[in-house]
């Protein structure tokens, strides 16, 4: 079966620190990987998705990037964390159209 | 474009009946409904492909009309376990299941 496994689950950094969070996907091959955040509250914003290796997709410009070095494999950075950046990183995962999202369990990120 | 849902907020006693509806101003290929519990990750529900479609999940379904461009979250019976943040995802087009997340619902059970 597909697991997502998403790390870590907690974090609390500085203004103006880098960021790396990690996400892969176990059970699958190919699968379109998501990054989303969530403001307390509030609802889901999509950062990023891929459909590949290589392939990143960017849909709101911010502070953040991702890569995907791997097939299953999803990386959200930042070289300097701005306290707007905190938040509920929720990396998800899909086989294909017509099939809904898997959450990984989420960072919970504090910009301090 | 992010869809609306309506209510913001339900309150319902066991065993109530409720709808929480879900509207996009584009054209829709498909919409997912999700449940998320206070401070975890969404649980997917179901997803509707066709318009018109009704899917169900024990004492949930869901329709969606294309047409209208709207879908709707029925659940009966309600169990404290329903209890959560519901929403609304559209997928404009089939290519690469880009989902835009509605406001959400939150929805409160009680005894």
């Amino acid at each position: 079966s597909q697991t997502i496994h998403q790390w870590p689950a907690t974090l609390v950094q500085p203004v103006g620190s880098p960021l790396s969070l990690e996400c892969t996907v176990e059970g699958t091959s190919n699968p379109n990987l998501y990054w989303y955040r969530q403001a307390a509250g509030r609802g889901l914003q999509l950062l990023f998705y891929s459909v590949g290796i290589g392939q990143i997709s960017s849909e709101v410009p911010q502070n953040l990037s991702a890569s995907r070095p791997q097939d299953r494999q999803f990386i959200l950075s930042s070289k300097k964390l701005l306290l707007s950046d905190s938040g509920f990183y929720l990396c998800a995962w899909s086989p294909r159209a017509g099939h809904g999202y898997t959450f990984g369990s989420g960072t919970r990120l504090t910009v301090v | 474009q992010q869809p609306v849902q309506s209510p913001q907020a339900v309150i319902l006693r066991e065993g109530e009946d409720a709808v929480i509806n879900c509207s996009s101003s584009k054209a829709l290929y498909s919409v997912h409904w999700y449940r998320q519990k206070h401070g975890e990750a969404p649980i997917f529900l179901m997803i509707l492909l066709k318009g018109g479609e009704q899917k169900g999940h024990d004492k949930i379904s869901a329709s969606f009309n294309e047409k209208k461009q709207q879908s709707s979250l029925y659940l009966t019976a309600s169990q404290l376990s329903y209890s959560g943040t519901y929403f609304c995802g559209t997928e404009n087009s089939g290519g690469y299941q880009k989902v835009t997340f509605g406001t959400g619902t939150k929805l409160q059970v009680i005894p």
